[in-house]
């Protein structure tokens, strides 16, 4: 069974710096992988996809990068603000055929301060 | 236009109704999902629907029953819930292509707040 860890589980850093998220997921046989944004009691916020043969998706101040052969991904996050507080979610779809869900780490909560 | 909207917002039920939730994409997404997500916890996958057919359930109890009246329609209907039962339920749907690409990006939708008494 698919297991995604995210790392670390909370992160409060000053406003304008740089930061990465990471996430690990156990089995490598992957669709694509996806990041998303949760603000508190909403709904999800799609970010970036990877499918699995890339190694990298870039919008805006946002860079995710995927090396599926060791089950990894990182978010990096470039010039930071305090719209970007949110909690972070990082899930991926299994590499079976058809329409298929994703599994989600548990997500890193991100705190920009002013 | 990316948008998966969800009624009602808030629902607060009794153990012994019965109520329904729904959802709309008009997207002409063919796949569409229901998530469960607990407080201070990630979504869980409950239900897929690929092209109107049930395609994947993750053995979810029979009080939660989803129905796909057409492609752009979502329903999940609810009766004799549990108080555990209270969550965020979301709703999402994605496009489903042989080749897969940008389009596969699953869009989630704003979610219905259920409390269950």
């Amino acid at each position: 069974k698919q297991e995604v860890t995210q790392i670390p589980a909370a992160l409060s850093v000053p406003e304008g710096e740089n930061l990465v998220l990471n996430c690990s997921f156990t089995d490598s046989a992957i669709y694509n992988l996806q990041w998303f944004r949760q603000d508190p009691g909403k709904g999800l916020t799609s970010l970036l996809l990877i499918q699995s043969s890339q190694r990298e998706q870039t919008s805006g101040r946002l860079n995710a990068s995927l090396d599926k052969s060791s089950g990894r991904s990182t978010l990096y996050i470039a010039a930071s603000q305090p719209g970007d507080s949110a909690t972070y979610l990082c899930a991926v779809r299994g590499a079976g055929g058809g329409a298929d869900g994703l599994t989600f780490g548990k997500g890193t909560h991100l705190i920009i301060q002013p | 236009d990316t948008e998966v909207t969800q009624t009602p917002k808030h629902l607060v039920m009794g153990m012994t109704n019965k109520k329904s939730l729904k959802c709309e994409q008009h997207m002409g997404h063919r796949a569409m999902y229901w998530y469960k997500q607990k407080a201070k916890k990630p979504p869980e996958l409950m239900f897929v629907y690929s092209y109107e057919k049930l395609s994947i359930n993750e053995s979810v109890p029979s009080r939660f029953s989803p129905e796909c009246p057409n492609s752009s329609l979502l329903n999940l209907h609810l009766h004799a819930l549990q108080p555990e039962d209270s969550a965020l339920y979301l709703c999402a749907s994605s496009q489903e292509t042989v080749a897969g690409g940008p389009s596969d990006t699953q869009y989630f939708g704003p979610g219905t707040r259920l409390t269950v008494l």
